[in-house]
């Protein structure tokens, strides 16, 4: 299997313009998560959905994120508008239920800058 | 608030010697804790996790040690090598009521291991 697999992996815009971040999970798994790494915060759960439904949507900072997955291979994050603030990396991963629930597989992330 | 802290953002090991890293929780509700290890430009790694009902997790040259009374978890790797140098990240679930896949993550404490 090829991993988790997120598009692109960097990205640079201007503040106001929309962003959107792809996501192809692991054949599979019916979990699926959203984060962003900062230097100040580490690892924060943005979203998470189950068999395609958006389970816990608490960490999405402001209505200007959005997160969809349409189908069980294909998730994204949306940023509209964006600000300088939302500058990060963002990481897709995705997980199996049951007692392996813990272990999630990360892909590789996507690095964004907003001027 | 931070509930997963990892108070000391760096360390350096050298290379044979004992690397341990802390992490600190305040959620007595948390039931299994995780390590992941993240390399620069890639995802993080799943390295090794321990549940609540034990103390005591190894698993080759890394060790995990869970002290519930104080809420603190640490990291052995033994010996340190420098391919071990990265950011670890600690993680804690509480299970949510079935929702066990959502994972706390702490900032990071980045490992440099000298040759």
């Amino acid at each position: 299997d090829a991993g988790v697999i997120q598009s692109p992996r960097h990205e640079v815009t201007e503040m106001g313009q929309e962003v959107t971040l792809r996501c192809k999970p692991i054949s599979g798994h019916d979990y699926l998560f959203w984060y962003r790494q900062t230097m100040m915060r580490g690892l924060e759960l943005l979203i998470y959905f189950n068999n395609n439904v958006p389970i816990d949507d608490s960490g999405m900072p402001e209505d200007r994120f959005s997160a969809k997955m349409p189908n069980a291979s294909f998730s994204t994050l949306k940023i509209q508008p964006s600000e300088p603030r939302d500058s990060a990396v963002y990481f897709c991963a995705s997980g199996l239920g049951g007692t392996l629930s813990y272990e999630q597989y990360f892909g590789p992330g996507t690095r964004l800058t907003v001027t | 608030d931070q509930q997963v802290k990892q108070n000391s953002p760096s360390l350096s090991v050298q290379e044979g010697r004992i690397s341990i890293l802390n992490c600190d929780y305040t959620n007595s509700m948390f039931d299994y804790f995780l390590w992941y290890k993240k390399y620069p430009a890639e995802g993080p790694t799943f390295l090794i996790s321990i549940s609540s009902i034990k103390d005591k997790n190894e698993d080759g040259r890394f060790t995990v040690f869970l002290n519930k009374s104080a809420k603190h978890l640490s990291l052995h790797i033994v010996p340190s090598q420098p391919g071990d140098s990265a950011v670890y990240f600690c993680a804690a679930s509480a299970g949510y009521g079935g929702a066990t896949n959502k994972l706390i993550f702490g900032t990071g404490t980045l490992l440099a291991v000298q040759p």
